[in-house]
């Protein structure tokens, strides 16, 4: 119940095309689902997170829809570049500051 | 800001050694750090939950007497592997938060290799 499962496990994107990835929880509990973004080497870094309670967040080129009834979230990159290629990783918490299950990750990599 | 820095980026011991790996928040005072582990090619694993001055909760699995956690101040924690050998080669990284509404920011890890 504490899995977050994780798809695709790669994903090749052209340049200026959209990557997206999905995620799928189960614990209800959840109420924190951010994702992070991991280049070899370093350790991961926020992107952008959501709360429950709204269906969709914006930053930049990077969109996070949440479908609560389906336990299902995703990250949308818009107008993908070569320097997005990277691992990404959704998560989820029950509080902001809790201890996060991570999904299996995503590599992505944004050809030219 | 929310600057954590993890020392040493890369360690290389033998077999049997004990190694202390220490997370540092630069810029603010973290209530909560935590302990990952990440092999090759996965995702990160949680080893420990670590609060200024309180003993660290494990995470089922993980072996207290080997991974030691001390956090005794509000911008240190280290993690000490003890006796450690090859197949805790990985790579450890920390994060920190500074209160209950806000989220964990990563340190840059620290890569093991045991000989």
């Amino acid at each position: 119940q504490q899995q977050v499962k994780q798809s695709p496990q790669s994903l090749i994107v052209q340049k200026g095309g959209i990557s997206i990835i999905n995620c799928a929880y189960e614990n209800t509990a959840f109420d924190y689902f951010p994702w992070y973004q991991q280049f070899p080497g370093k350790g991961p870094a926020l992107l952008i997170a959501i709360r429950p309670d709204v269906s969709e967040k914006k930053e930049g080129r990077f969109t996070i829809s949440f479908n609560k009834s389906a336990k299902q979230f995703s990250l949308h990159i818009m107008d993908s570049q070569p320097g997005d290629s990277a691992t990404y990783f959704c998560a989820a918490s029950t509080g902001t500051a809790s201890k996060l299950t991570f999904g299996t990750g995503t590599r992505l990599q944004v050809t030219l | 800001g929310a600057v954590v820095s993890q020392h040493p980026s890369w360690v290389i011991c033998k077999s049997g050694t004990s190694v202390k790996i220490e997370c540092r928040s630069l810029d603010f005072q973290a209530t909560t750090m935590f302990w990952y582990r990440q092999f090759p090619k996965q995702s990160l694993m949680l080893m420990a939950t670590s609060n200024e001055g309180s003993k660290a909760t494990y995470e089922q699995g993980v072996e207290k007497d080997k991974f030691l956690i001390n956090h005794a101040s509000l911008t240190l924690s280290t993690l000490t592997v003890t006796s450690a050998h090859p197949e805790d080669s990985s790579f450890y990284i920390c994060s920190a938060v500074w209160g209950a509404n806000q989220p964990q920011h990563f340190g840059d890890g620290t890569r093991l290799s045991i000989l």
